[in-house]
């Protein structure tokens, strides 16, 4: 059971929005920065969006990022086939001391 | 740009040690800017930490891990260490080496995973 709750699965049809939930509590992301990160099939995870809603140079801005107290939501424009992936949220957990993930979110692009 | 590459054996008999290093190139590992982590990955399942050490040695365990884990760093050769003892069939994972940042605690690069499998 992951400290961070997302859903299983997300899926929609190419070109359209999904967005993605990450909930915790006030000891992780109520007072944490939040990271999110995708996981193409066979490949390492790879930083999307940092400090809640910061992008990395070279990730396109369909990708999105947001906190409102525990929760966090990811978002994801213009879906391409190639979005298809596993997406997890990050943040520290100041109760644990130490950094927790969310189960994974499987995005299936329709 | 940063990479970092694992390495160390594949198959580990369960109760032993296993151990892992990172080797990180085409960046400044002793900046002290950056701490330096391990994260697995079970088959089909999500993502632990399982721990981070700074360029001076300081370092933070899970402590789900924490009597079980230790980490090591040369920065003479730019890479860090994982040393995780007594295994079990539970520790059979792709273990991730990552560069974060501290108090944002985020990680970025990850190295491309090594698979450990805990034989009995």
């Amino acid at each position: 059971q992951s400290v961070l709750t997302q859903p299983p699965s997300v899926s929609a049809a190419p070109g359209q929005k999904v967005t993605i939930s990450c909930s915790g509590s006030s000891s992780n992301i109520g007072n944490n920065y939040v990271s999110w990160y995708q996981q193409l099939p066979g490949t390492a995870p790879k930083l999307l969006i940092y400090e809640n809603d910061k992008r990395p140079s070279g990730i396109p801005d369909r990708f999105s990022g947001s906190k409102s107290g525990t929760s966090a939501t990811l978002g994801i424009t213009g879906l391409q086939t190639g979005d298809e992936a596993d997406f997890y949220c990050g943040t520290w957990d100041s109760s644990l001391s130490a950094v927790v993930f969310g189960g994974g979110t499987k995005l299936t692009v329709l | 740009q940063v990479q970092l590459q694992e390495s160390g054996p594949g198959l580990v008999k369960a109760s032993q040690t296993l151990s892992l290093t990172c080797t990180v190139s085409g960046g400044s590992f002793s900046s002290g800017t950056h701490f330096w982590s391990w994260i697995r990955q079970p088959a089909g399942k999500g993502l632990e930490w399982i721990g981070r050490i700074y360029s001076s040695g300081g370092t933070s365990y899970n402590p789900s891990l924490k009597s079980r884990v230790t980490m090591s760093v040369d920065t003479s050769k730019s890479h860090f260490s994982l040393k995780l003892s007594s295994v079990t069939a539970a520790d059979t994972a792709v273990y991730f080496c990552a560069r974060g940042l501290p108090y944002s605690n985020w990680f970025d690069p990850w190295g491309q995973g090594t698979l450990v499998t805990v034989s009995s």
